[in-house]
């Protein structure tokens, strides 16, 4: 599995984008960008995931770089309820069964 | 649909006691996982199940931990005796058959304490 660096902690103004960025520059060609967040006393949850295009849903962007080194999760107006340790995950071949978490980024939304 | 549910919320116990906690997956899903989480850090899987059988449990202590999915739906993860350094959040979650979106679904997880 690819190697991940995340910022340890960010913070971030409610209302405004949060903008979480992650260094995967050993991905492999069949990896995967998964993220997951995790609130206080509660298990990690699905956001998104994507492979070389950007990718939307109703939670958040994930914009990928073209060379797949790095990519930004885009919360576009957090909310207090956003505040959680954010895990940028590669994994192979679009099947989350090789998920291997890192120490993840705690973004702190603030009022 | 009710999501993953995991039982007890808490424990405590002491040390060189037994301790057992339970998984109910999501109806229909045949991956359940079990993953340890330490305090500060991020999940670590423990063994992963496809239906009834254990297909990855390398990283599980065998020496006292034991894990069972009999029927290939709901899982019991044992320690047997626990030790202070077992303090953590056990984390249960599954996924459905095939490769889908990949996603897994996490229960709320198990809080273990040994004094």
């Amino acid at each position: 599995d690819a190697k991940t660096t995340q910022p340890t902690s960010m913070d971030c103004a409610e209302g405004r984008a949060a903008n979480l960025p992650c260094n995967h520059s050993t991905i492999s060609g069949n990896e995967y960008v998964y993220w997951y967040r995790q609130i206080h006393s509660q298990g990690p949850q699905y956001i998104i995931h994507g492979l070389k295009n950007n990718e939307t849903n109703e939670m958040a962007s994930l914009i990928i770089t073209e060379d797949r080194k790095s990519s930004t999760l885009i919360l576009p107006h957090a909310t207090l309820r956003d505040t959680a340790v954010y895990y940028c995950i590669p994994t192979i071949s679009g099947s989350a069964r090789q998920l291997t978490f890192g120490s993840g980024t705690q973004l702190t939304v603030l009022p | 649909e009710a999501g993953v549910v995991q039982s007890p919320r808490y424990k405590i116990i002491e040390k060189k006691q037994p301790v057992a906690f339970w998984c109910n997956p999501i109806s229909g899903h045949n991956t359940l996982y079990w993953y340890l989480q330490n305090l500060g850090q991020g999940p670590e899987l423990l063994i992963r199940y496809e239906n009834e059988e254990a297909v990855d449990d390398s990283q599980l202590p065998k020496d006292r931990f034991s894990a069972e999915r009999l029927k290939g739906v709901d899982s019991t993860l044992k320690i047997q005796p626990a030790e202070l350094g077992d303090s953590a959040v056990y984390l249960c979650a599954s996924s459905p058959r095939g490769a889908g979106t990949g996603e897994l679904f996490f229960g709320e997880g198990s809080r273990l304490t040994v004094l």
